[in-house]
């Protein structure tokens, strides 16, 4: 079956810091793979969306980047963090056999700037 | 650009009712396909059910079922005999083909015991 890992649980960094946040999907190849950013309380914003290794679309402008180093991995990073990138950051993955698929997310990160 | 409204911001059930939790798309494609996820406190999205816009029968899946009523671009998600565990936020999504998903706001379900 197949499973999606995303890490860490939780983070609180300083504005200006960098960031990294990871996701690997097993059980399945060359999946679509998104980033999304809920702040609290509200719908999910997709940040970023990739149909293949090093393909990445990005959705809204901003200080993020996200990278598909390999095809089940999916990183998404800021060279300098601001207060206004807190917010809770779930990576999800779809098959692509069938456009209809369903996405399947991960557990989150949830971000604190400092 | 297709649009997923949930009117609901938050709802109240008792425990072991029926609840329905509204959900209304605007899009002109005939071909889409209609999604529930549940969110928990912990965070982690569920899917939960999908209803194809030529599926003529309405989506079920154990407690969850979909009322589906294409002309009115509604497609309500109904738990029945609702549980403590069911709390959570509930979204609905449209997916176009080609395109990405869009979510709703969402709605909090709130299950009384």
């Amino acid at each position: 079956s197949q499973t999606i890992h995303q890490w860490p649980a939780t983070l609180v960094q300083p504005v200006g810091s960098p960031l990294s946040l990871e996701c690997t999907v097993e059980g399945t190849s060359n999946p679509n793979l998104y980033w999304y950013r809920q702040a609290a309380g509200r719908g999910l914003q997709l940040l970023f969306y990739s149909v293949g290794i090093g393909q990445i679309s990005s959705e809204v402008p901003q200080n993020l980047s996200a990278s598909r180093p390999q095809d089940r991995q999916f990183i998404l990073s800021s060279k300098k963090l601001l207060l206004s990138d807190s917010g809770f950051y779930l990576c999800a993955w779809r098959a692509t056999d069938r456009w209809d698929q369903p996405q399947h997310f991960g557990d989150g990160t949830r971000l604190s700037i400092l | 650009a297709q649009k997923i409204t949930q009117t609901q911001p938050g709802m109240f059930v008792q425990e072991k009712e029926a609840v329905t939790l509204d959900c209304t798309y605007d899009t002109s494609d005939q071909s889409y396909g209609l999604f529930w996820y549940k969110q928990p406190s912990s965070g982690e999205m569920i899917f939960l059910i999908y209803q194809g816009s030529y599926d003529e029968q309405n989506a079920t899946e154990g407690r969850y079922s979909l009322n589906f009523q294409k002309a009115r671009k509604s497609a309500n998600l109904v738990i029945s005999a609702s549980q403590l565990g069911d709390s959570a936020m509930y979204f609905c999504a449209i997916l176009l083909y080609g395109q990405n998903f869009v979510f709703g706001p969402g709605t909090r379900l709130s299950v009384l015991p």
